[in-house]
């Protein structure tokens, strides 16, 4: 099985702070990465595709990038609406997906 | 536009049957684009991916779940269901349902999300 880790567990950050997120898997997984932020008490919501594709409606401060093993999820410029925890999650070839076991964003 | 919407009972007694179903409204289950998947995240904890199924009926699961997973698709009424069997205390959890692109491979639509307590 595949397995995903991501650091920091927890990331305190001011607004306007440029914040990086970091997710490895176990092996390689090509660009088969999506990350997902989620806010208490309500469903994930995607951010990043394919490693690097920006979700439709997503705002243009959040990037991704990476291939193979390492990836990360950029916040170029951290906005109120930005504390909450994010997710990565793989996908490989045999057709199942892990997620990787969050990293809290809060407030510095 | 895609909407998905979890339903099931919120209670369920320890070594029962866990069954939920996702109805899928603003596009159809049959659509060659969407896989239809089962998330769950217990209490203060992360996301764990439960299993993922096609319209066709090619099913895929977790691993660690596999032996008690059940996921059907039933495209006449645009719903798929999840039976969890054999239920514990650690099986509580939020349980998700959402859409999987073909594309992205990645959950692009989300149900809000049904609360399952297993207690007796």
């Amino acid at each position: 099985d595949i397995q995903m880790t991501q650091s920091p567990s927890t990331l305190s950050a001011s607004v306007g702070d440029r914040v990086t997120i970091t997710c490895r898997a176990s092996q390689s997984i090509s660009s088969w990465l999506a990350w997902y932020q989620q806010k208490p008490g309500k469903a994930p919501k995607l951010l990043i595709y394919k490693a690097s594709s920006l979700e439709s409606g997503v705002p243009s401060r959040f990037s991704g990038s990476g291939s193979g093993t390492e990836f990360t999820l950029t916040i170029s410029s951290l906005q109120p609406d930005d504390f909450a925890t994010y997710y990565c999650q793989q996908y490989n070839s045999y057709s199942t997906f892990t997620f990787g076991p969050g990293t809290k964003v809060d407030i510095k | 536009q895609l909407q998905l919407q979890e339903s099931g009972p919120g209670l369920v007694k320890p070594s029962e049957t866990l069954s939920l179903t996702c109805t899928v409204s603003g596009g159809s289950i049959s659509s060659s684009s969407y896989y239809w998947g089962w998330i769950r995240q217990p209490p203060g904890k992360g996301l764990e991916w439960i299993g993922s199924i096609y319209y066709s009926g090619s099913t895929y699961y977790n691993p660690s779940l596999k032996s008690r997973v059940t996921i059907s698709v039933d495209t006449s009424k645009n719903q798929f269901s999840l039976k969890l069997s054999s239920v514990t205390a650690a099986d509580t959890a939020v349980y998700y349902c959402a859409s999987i692109t073909i594309f992205g491979v990645s959950m692009d639509v989300w149900g809000q999300g049904t609360t399952v307590t297993v207690s007796s």
